[in-house]
């Protein structure tokens, strides 16, 4: 099992540019949730969702995009990249009431 | 909404020393808790976790947690810590009807040897 797999690891991206994260899972878990960790704040929610078909906003959402078509995938789209998305993202997955198994995270430089 | 406190955001220590790590969150009802570990360039990994029954949980690599629910705390303990604890140690609760967590700050660990 390759568990949570994020792609790419590393970006940089010049401020107004648009990207896709990329986030599979192979475990068959409906609860998928992205998250950004910055220094001093821990991992704060992005979007999350709870099945195919359904996304909800989390704590900090403003600027990104979510969608769901399959239970194994769930993209994060940045529209127009800022300086302040400048953090390394993390992809999740579980069931409820269970853990959250996290993916490699990914790096993202805006400049 | 659900916070989650820590209450030290650095803690240096000796190889051997114990350690305890402060975890409060904000309000009660159904609650599952967790303590992850992320060492150096890694993702997060799940030390333990508590759900319901025994409020005291050992978890890998000789970590343990007690959750006291009058005070909404899960503190982390370890008796004897080693150069290779050196991480950070998030705390983290979901409301315990999903997967959502929230997490503190979290609490970066150096171990000296």
């Amino acid at each position: 099992n390759a568990g949570v797999t994020q792609t790419p690891k590393f970006q940089v991206l010049k401020t107004g540019q648009s990207m896709t994260l990329q986030c599979a899972q192979d475990m068959n878990h409906e609860y998928m949730s992205w998250y950004r960790q910055d220094p001093g704040m821990g991992l704060r929610l992005i979007h999350y969702s709870v099945g195919a078909g359904i996304t909800d906003q989390g704590e900090v959402p403003n600027g990104y995009n979510v969608s769901r078509s399959t239970t194994e995938d769930f993209p994060l789209r940045l529209l127009s990249a800022a300086p302040s998305q400048t953090s390394v993202y993390f992809c999740a997955s579980g069931e409820a009431n269970t853990e959250a198994f996290f993916g490699q995270g990914t790096r993202l430089t805006v400049v | 909404a659900q916070s989650v406190s820590q209450h030290n955001h650095h803690v240096i220590l000796s190889e051997a020393a114990s350690l305890e790590l402060g975890c409060n969150y904000s309000y009660g009802g159904t609650v599952n808790l967790f303590w992850y570990v992320q060492y150096p360039g890694q993702h997060l990994q799940l030390l333990l976790k508590y759900f319901s029954g025994d409020p005291l949980v050992k978890g890998i690599k000789g970590f343990e947690a007690e959750f006291i629910k009058s005070k909404f705390s899960f503190n982390l303990r370890k008796p004897s810590v080693q150069w290779s604890d050196t991480a950070e140690y998030f705390c983290a609760v979901n409301d315990g009807y999903g997967n959502k967590l929230v997490f503190g700050a979290g609490t970066i660990l150096r171990v000296k040897s």
